[in-house]
């Protein structure tokens, strides 16, 4: 069975700093995706970043980078420049190929202050 | 191109009634999965279809029920509605590209038991 664990229930960072936002999984399947989502108050769930397991390098978008080490079944969140619209829950997934079920960690929230 | 469309937004029900939500995904996407978010349980995978076939169902009781149509639109019906129900229920569809599997959340369905 598959299962995600975010260890940090809050986090705070101030406008313009970077944050590391922690994630560990476990999955017995070798084919997999792993995912960052953002749920502002809006409460629209945001895909932020995702990563497949077999690539090696790290994946990018803009401000967010992931670091993953696949050994250590870790895939933490980088925000870099943090901005004030950058507040919300943040929550780590994984996925097998060809289909939609989700497990999804039980989520940080973040905030950021000016 | 238009995103997850969920209907209704917000949803008050009394126990024992039944109650059907409807998402359209996203054009061309073919696949459709249902979530349910409530403070207690997390983020919890229901079921998800493609091209009107169910292909994956999470660990609900057969109360919880859905169905995908030609046009890829898809409903969910919940009967004999309990207070444990309460909760913000999130489709989601998806499309695989060249990068792989994404999926694209809507807003939700906040439903209220009473």
């Amino acid at each position: 069975a598959q299962t995600v664990t975010q260890s940090q229930p809050e986090m705070s960072v101030q406008e313009a700093e970077t944050v590391t936002l922690s994630c560990t999984y476990d999955t017995s399947e070798n084919n997999y995706y792993l995912f960052w989502y953002k749920q502002p108050p809006s409460r629209q769930m945001i895909l932020v970043i995702r990563q497949e397991a077999y690539k090696q390098q790290n994946a990018t978008e803009n401000r967010f980078s992931v670091n993953f080490q696949k050994a250590a079944k870790s895939f933490s969140l980088k925000i870099s420049d943090s901005q004030l619209g950058d507040t919300a829950m943040y929550f780590c997934a994984s996925g097998l190929y060809n289909t939609d079920k989700l497990i999804f960690g039980t989520g940080t929230r973040l905030q950021v202050f000016p | 191109k238009a995103g997850v469309t969920q209907t209704p937004r917000y949803l008050i029900k009394t126990r024992g009634q039944q109650v059907t939500l409807s998402c359209s995904p996203i054009s061309g996407h073919r696949s459709v999965s249902w979530y349910q978010q409530t403070p207690g349980q997390g983020l919890q995978f229901l079921f998800e279809y493609f091209s009107e076939t169910q292909r994956n169902k999470g660990n609900f009781p057969g109360r919880f029920s859905g169905r995908q149509f030609s046009n890829s639109r898809s409903e969910m019906n919940v009967s004999t509605l309990e207070l444990g129900d309460s909760a913000l229920y999130l489709c989601a569809s998806s499309q695989f590209d060249r990068e792989g599997e994404k999926l694209f959340f809507g807003s939700g369905t906040q439903l209220s038991v009473l």
